[in-house]
């Protein structure tokens, strides 16, 4: 099993449509919650982070954490075209000088937005 | 703005032959990783470094190697390319603690024939 399972979609909507992006991991000691958005044919970038659990909003995108369900989530309102690309999760225990650097990654969902 | 870039977009080698793949980072950024990406896989982590000269294994090294003789270049080696590290090859940096906002170059897309 995965340490972080992601659905790969693709995922196709209508503009306007609000999305829900999902990732599930077992590792219970991941702390930070990334999601990374990656255009095609470009490396990712980083969209938004969560420490821990709770909600984080920017501008049309929400970030979700339930630590107790090893669940993530980001949601997009009033989707558009330009939000079309490969959507990863990311997370790890910590950073600095202690622990694992690096991030472990899902594998990935695309969406597609319609006009 | 941070820039990380890789000296090819697009390498064909053939079975056997020694592959280098060149990372370059201007953010004075401390951490540097070389990941895969596969279709259904996700990215995968082969190496990182923490520091010049320093390096640690990720989840999959097997069939590569790295050397950090700079702080703003990180490579990738291949020993002797197989078929099945045909992949796209993405380098990222990132700042010694804020290791969640990681900064990816355009990737090096390697077919090995």
């Amino acid at each position: 099993q995965k340490e972080v399972e992601q659905d790969p979609g693709p995922l196709s909507v209508p503009e306007g449509a609000i999305v829900s992006l999902n990732c599930t991991y077992s590792n219970s000691a991941f702390q930070y919650f990334m999601w990374y958005r990656q255009y095609s044919r470009k490396g990712p970038e980083l969209l938004m982070y969560t420490y821990s659990s709770g909600n984080k909003e920017d501008g049309r995108f929400t970030a979700q954490v339930d630590k107790s369900s090893k669940y993530i989530s980001l949601f997009i309102r009033d989707s558009q075209p330009s939000d079309s690309a490969t959507y990863l999760c990311a997370m790890t225990p910590r950073g600095g000088d202690t622990g694992r650097r690096a991030l472990t990654f899902g594998s990935g969902t695309r969406l597609q937005v319609q006009p | 703005d941070v820039k990380v870039t890789q000296s090819s977009r697009y390498l064909v080698k053939r079975t056997g032959e020694k592959v280098f793949l060149e990372c370059v980072q201007d953010m004075d950024h401390e951490n540097m990783f070389w990941y895969r990406q596969d279709p259904g896989l996700g990215l995968r982590l082969i190496y990182f470094s923490y520091d010049v000269k320093m390096k640690e294994k990720g989840d999959i090294p097997e069939g590569y190697s790295v050397s950090r003789e700079k702080k703003e270049r990180f490579s990738l080696i291949l020993e002797s390319a197989s078929t099945n590290q045909t992949s796209m090859y993405l380098c990222a940096s990132s700042t010694r603690d804020l290791v969640y906002e990681q900064y990816f170059g355009p990737g090096t897309r390697l077919t090995v024939t």
